[in-house]
């Protein structure tokens, strides 16, 4: 592994079903983000982990959940699909919280919900 | 009025124009500025920082103008490589995480 992986790369999901969309980073950042990007909205935050062991609720958090067991993983749930989830999500990390670190993306998992 | 905002474009320039784009935002409060690239279907990648006494790198040049609460991008001499969407992100200030603008598109043509 170099960088930042997400899997799926894309998934088609039925309204309803529960689904976790994982990502692994092997830089031993210390913080961790989730975003998902919409035409016409950008990027949005989602969730994030300052440290292992930690989480924080971004701009959109609702029908989402995280946990970070350990520095290296930072899986997205959601727990009970709606189409309006549907969205191109990205993992990304940065060695530290702070706002001047870079953040290192992951390819993205395009998600659609039906 | 949104807290970043960029002209979508998009701009579609010759190879070996110089093209600038603007990027507003509205907290006077914020701290740290970012240009960021996306290509299509691809992940935003850091283009540069932003410093408040301006900082170029090779054909890119950043500008912060905390007067106005603008940064802008210039690029010279534009290579086809350089078509894509650029991202203008601010944090805050007040601990806040970063915000996205939503981007302005560039195509460079031959």
């Amino acid at each position: 592994i170099a960088g930042i992986t997400q899997a799926p790369t894309s998934q088609i999901l039925a309204a309803g079903r529960r689904m976790t969309l994982r990502c692994t980073q092997d830089m031993r950042h210390n913080a961790m983000y989730w975003y998902r990007q919409d035409l016409g909205l950008g990027l949005r935050l989602i969730h994030y982990s300052n440290t292992a062991g930690t989480t924080g609720k971004g701009e959109v958090p609702d029908g989402y959940s995280v946990s970070r067991a350990n520095t290296d993983d930072f899986p997205l749930t959601l727990a009970s699909a709606v189409p309006s989830q549907t969205s191109v999500y990205f993992c990304a990390s940065s060695l530290t919280s702070l706002s001047t670190d870079t953040q290192y993306f992951g390819p993205g998992t395009r998600l659609t919900v039906l | 009025r949104k807290e970043v905002e960029q002209d979508p474009g998009p701009f579609n320039v010759p190879e070996g124009a110089t093209v600038a784009f603007n990027c507003t935002y509205s907290n006077s409060a914020s701290q740290s500025f970012f240009w960021y690239r996306q290509d299509c279907r691809k992940e935003p990648k850091l283009l540069m920082s932003v410093y408040s006494s301006g900082n170029e790198d090779g054909r890119f040049t950043a500008q912060l103008n905390r007067a106005s609460q603008y940064i802008s991008l210039l690029i010279r001499d534009s290579k086809l490589s350089d078509s894509a969407t650029y991202l203008c992100v601010v944090q805050p200030g007040n601990n806040r995480k970063l915000i996205w603008g939503l981007g302005t598109s560039l195509a460079v043509n031959p």
